[in-house]
């Protein structure tokens, strides 16, 4: 089945501790990225990768990072959670060439402490 | 830079009646897509209906069909005969079809949370 998986699902942490979300997805596309959500601001763009070892920043890239070291995975890192990093976060995906639409993840909620 | 707007906060509707949500945007561009995004309570994702901008039928799925006023910046969603089931938050996302830096970005609207009166 074709699909977008993260992991966790849900976490709670606490200021400052170093966490990851991964995601995986098995449809070969190129480009991934992604979107944190936030009510009455809809989903907002974090960081994008157009292929394996380029990445670039979004509309609010401040607090995270992320590497695309293969194709299928797009990790988040985020080095020192604050308590405005509270959110539901996607990971999404798209070939260019084939497709116009991006496909999402099932959302990973995160609360920071 | 482009912005969407989504007016209507929550809808409500009779099931088995037709409700339309609405969707203006702002872009110089004149090529796009279009897309409306459907999230139940599980938080997923789920692609509705898209619609290209250099198209000028409507597009249409099932129950769902839009109305794209090119002109006017609109994109009005039309759920026909509506279901339990359609209950959801439901956005409206633009994508430029001019790939910026390789960017696919979505801009989305801030949704309008749709109930489904039984």
């Amino acid at each position: 089945e074709a699909q977008v998986t993260q992991n966790p699902r849900y976490l709670i942490t606490v200021t400052g501790k170093k966490l990851t979300v991964t995601c995986s997805q098995n449809m070969n596309h190129e480009y991934m990225s992604w979107y944190r959500q936030d009510p009455g601001l809809g989903l907002r763009q974090i960081y994008y990768s157009m292929n394996v070892e380029v990445t670039d920043k979004g509309d609010v890239p401040e607090g995270y990072k992320v590497s695309r070291k293969e194709k299928r995975n797009f990790p988040l890192i985020l080095e020192s959670p604050s308590p405005n990093q509270t959110s539901l976060y996607f990971c999404a995906s798209s070939s260019p060439r084939i497709d116009e639409t991006q496909y999402f993840g099932p959302g990973t909620r995160l609360l920071v402490l | 830079a482009q912005t969407v707007t989504q007016s209507q906060p929550e809808m409500s509707v009779q099931e088995a009646e037709t409700v339309t949500l609405s969707c203006t945007y702002d872009t110089s561009e004149s090529d796009y897509y279009l897309f409306w995004y459907k999230q139940p309570p599980s938080r997923q994702m789920i692609l509705v209906i898209r619609q290209e901008a250099y198209k000028q039928q409507n597009a249409t799925e099932n129950r769902f069909s839009v109305n794209f006023q090119k002109a006017a910046k609109s994109f009005s969603l039309k759920i026909s005969d509506s279901q339990l089931g359609d209950a959801a938050m439901y956005f409206c996302a633009y994508r430029s079809a001019y790939l910026n830096f390789g960017n696919e970005k979505l801009t989305f609207g801030t949704g309008t949370r749709l109930t489904i009166i039984p």
